[in-house]
């Protein structure tokens, strides 16, 4: 079955930084593109990130962008999210998603989410 | 960026009705739609990809169609487990927007 387990959320201050890692499973990791979704308490879901099967290509949302890096170790099938400069209103569960074919998106399998809460 | 705006906000409906949710893109996005369905607490589960097709293990209650600009979500023979939040996303561009989400509750 396939999984995906995400890991790495906390408390942390403005300003600070944080890693998040999704560990995937049971399926051919270094085929398919991986993204991040983030969902701030009470609010609709958020498109945060996306990165190529290679690693090789990312995109991000503008509220993200330079701020937020997204990366892929395929030896170690797991996805990550270096977020810095971390503001109150990245407070938020991250979710790591998978694409549905090697084609691209969109999503099929969703991890179980992991919550970022800055605030000093 | 597309914008995406999904009608009503929210709606209640009765065991073994039916249920339409309607979604906008701000520009074509040809049929790259997909709907999402997410329970309190829960991550979301994915519903629907290219505006019709249903992902492996999603009941045949669901319907998607819809081309273009406008979309629509239908699921028959609602059942208590259809309660939740329904959400669209936009995979024809980035970013992948997605709508404010729909509220369902099941009576």
């Amino acid at each position: 079955e396939i999984q995906l387990l995400e890991s790495g959320g906390g408390l942390v201050q403005p300003g600070g930084s944080l890693r998040l890692s999704c560990a995937a499973s049971a399926f051919t990791f270094s085929s398919y593109a991986m993204s991040w979704v983030r969902q701030a308490p009470g609010r609709g879901l958020e498109w945060v990130a996306a990165v190529s099967n290679t690693g090789a290509v990312t995109y991000y949302a503008d509220s993200v962008k330079g701020r937020f890096t997204v990366s892929r170790d395929n030896s170690k099938n797991v996805l990550y999210l270096q977020m810095n400069s971390l503001r109150a209103e990245d407070t938020a569960v991250y979710y790591c998603a998978k694409d549905l074919s090697v084609a691209g998106p969109p999503f099929d399998y969703w991890g179980q989410g992991t919550l970022v809460t800055v605030s000093s | 960026d597309i914008q995406m705006t999904q009608s009503p906000s929210s709606l209640s409906a009765s065991v073994r009705g039916r249920v339409t949710f309607t979604c906008r893109a701000s520009q074509n996005i040809n049929n790259n739609l997909a709907w999402f369905h997410q329970r309190p607490g829960k991550a979301p589960k994915s519903l629907i990809y290219a505006a019709s097709r249903l992902q492996s293990g999603v009941p045949s209650r669901f319907t998607g169609r819809g081309s273009g600009t406008a979309f629509a979500l239908t699921i028959y023979d609602l059942q208590p487990e259809d309660s939740g939040t329904y959400f669209c996303q936009q995979y024809n561009s980035y970013p992948h927007t997605f709508g404010q989400g729909t509220k369902l509750e099941i009576e």
